[in-house]
């Protein structure tokens, strides 16, 4: 069984600081994860994945994420926020049989402050 | 990639009618999800639609409530049925275009009243 689990529904920046947003998964299997962002009224975007290979993933807009194993443990980071980051960030998990079946987290709204 | 294009992207239902979602993708895909959104919470898969079978519904998800369609490879329908307050979500069209990477549509905002 695969699951998904992210600290803080909400997480709140000022501009220019660190964005560190928290996924830790539970899997049987080898995962491959996920980040997705969803900006409001819009569908779900890949922001980053890592399937195999290296353990620091990076993605779109500046975000990057660190598979480890050890601590089952899939963090979005990126150095410094801006205005139009702020959105809803799903972490999701799939892999073993269910490589079809995305299991998702519950999702952190992140805030930007100016 | 794959472009997904969902309708309506919102509607506001009285209770005991039903809505047909609809989900056009722009390219042939194997498989398509549906999934729903409830308010403050996370997407949870509703099932798996297959082009010329019928499709799989997940624990807690009957094909009664959500019936599917799926009759070709670019374009599958979710219904939802005999509509309650709690059916009130976003559900959203989901096709895989390989085992990494999955597509969504916008989502179809659903309000019952």
């Amino acid at each position: 069984a695969q699951s998904v689990t992210q600290l803080g529904s909400h997480v709140s920046v000022s501009e220019g600081a660190l964005v560190l947003l928290r996924c830790n998964y539970s899997s049987s299997v080898p995962p491959y994860l996920f980040w997705y962002v969803q900006y409001p009224n819009q569908g779900l975007q890949l922001l980053l994945k890592y399937t195999t290979g290296a353990t620091l993933v990076k993605g779109i807009n500046g975000f990057e994420a660190e598979f480890k194993k050890s601590e089952t443990s899939f963090h979005l980071t990126k150095p410094s926020a801006h205005m139009s980051d702020a959105a809803e960030y799903f972490c999701a998990v799939t892999g073993g049989n269910n490589f079809n079946k995305f299991y998702f987290g519950s999702g952190t709204k992140l805030n930007v402050k100016p | 990639s794959a472009v997904i294009s969902q309708k309506p992207s919102r509607d506001i239902c009285q209770r005991g009618t039903s809505l047909t979602i609809q989900c056009q993708v722009d390219s042939q895909v194997t498989m398509m999800f549906w999934y729903r959104q409830q308010p403050g919470q996370s997407l949870t898969l509703i099932a798996t639609a297959n082009q010329g079978s019928e499709a799989t519904y997940e624990s807690g998800f009957v094909i009664d409530k959500f019936p599917i369609s799926r009759p070709n490879l670019t374009f599958s329908t979710l219904t939802v049925s005999n509509m309650s307050p709690e059916d009130s979500s976003i559900y959203l069209c989901s096709v895989e275009v390989s085992y990494t990477e999955a597509f969504f549509g916008q989502g179809t905002r659903l309000t019952v009243v």
